[in-house]
């Protein structure tokens, strides 16, 4: 069973708030990502980590933002929301050994900005 | 560069009926492929995956799927659909990028709708 976590499954918001959309995970996986998900539409990478300190964009481009301080965190912001952003956004890791590109997901976060 | 086409967005079947839903991909090199299963507002389960050796690969609750590299499908089936099969599948393939690694490229999925 996979440990990774996502914080807030929901939020509503208006423009131009800043927004931080939480992802931890307690497997101890170097590499982690963030897709986004529109419906109807396939699962875009937006970012991705390699481990700590590193942080590299993904295929579609994205105004958002993301860090990694610690192995567990990988959290992703966006300076100030606009309805464009409204998505589903998922957070994803993988194992550090025998990677076949399995990914673990968390539940996923929606945002809808009004 | 690898891709993922799922045939049809949506399937409807009846429960207790043949459930089978279609991916083909495009490779240059040897895949590994995957099957995700997503119910409302949730996050991707992995159902299964093909990495080597046999061609059929058994997942989660009673779904199957074949590898079969001369039609470059990996389809996904189950003999009798239950109304709990519900819910929105994605078929994926893995893309090695360097420094080892593995980038999944999904399909648009499809989704299941079981009637009693």
């Amino acid at each position: 069973e996979a440990d990774i976590y996502q914080t807030p499954r929901y939020l509503v918001i208006g423009t131009g708030k800043k927004i931080t959309l939480e992802c931890s995970q307690t497997m101890g996986h170097d590499k982690m990502y963030w897709y986004q998900q529109d419906p109807g539409m396939e699962l875009h990478l937006i970012h991705y980590s390699y481990g700590v300190n590193s942080t590299e964009k993904g295929d579609l481009s994205s105004e958002s933002t993301v860090s990694r301080i610690r192995t567990e965190h990988f959290p992703l912001t966006l300076e100030s929301a606009r309805p464009s952003h409204t998505s589903q956004y998922l957070c994803a890791s993988t194992r550090n050994r025998g990677n076949t590109g399995e990914l673990f997901f968390g539940e996923g976060s929606r945002l809808t900005v009004l | 560069a690898q891709s993922v086409t799922q045939l049809g967005s949506h399937v409807s079947v009846s429960e207790g009926a043949l459930v089978l839903l279609r991916c083909n991909y495009s490779s240059s090199v040897p895949p590994y492929l995957f099957w995700y299963v997503q119910y409302p507002n949730q996050g991707l389960q992995l159902l299964l995956k093909y990495t080597t050796g046999a061609t059929l690969v058994k997942g989660i609750n009673g779904f199957e799927a074949e590898f079969k590299k001369s039609e470059t499908s990996f389809h996904l089936t189950k003999p009798s659909a239950h109304m709990s099969d519900a819910a929105e599948y994605f078929c994926a393939v893995s893309e090695r990028r360097g420094t080892g690694f593995q980038k999944l490229v999904f399909g648009t999925g499809t989704r299941l709708l079981v009637s009693p």
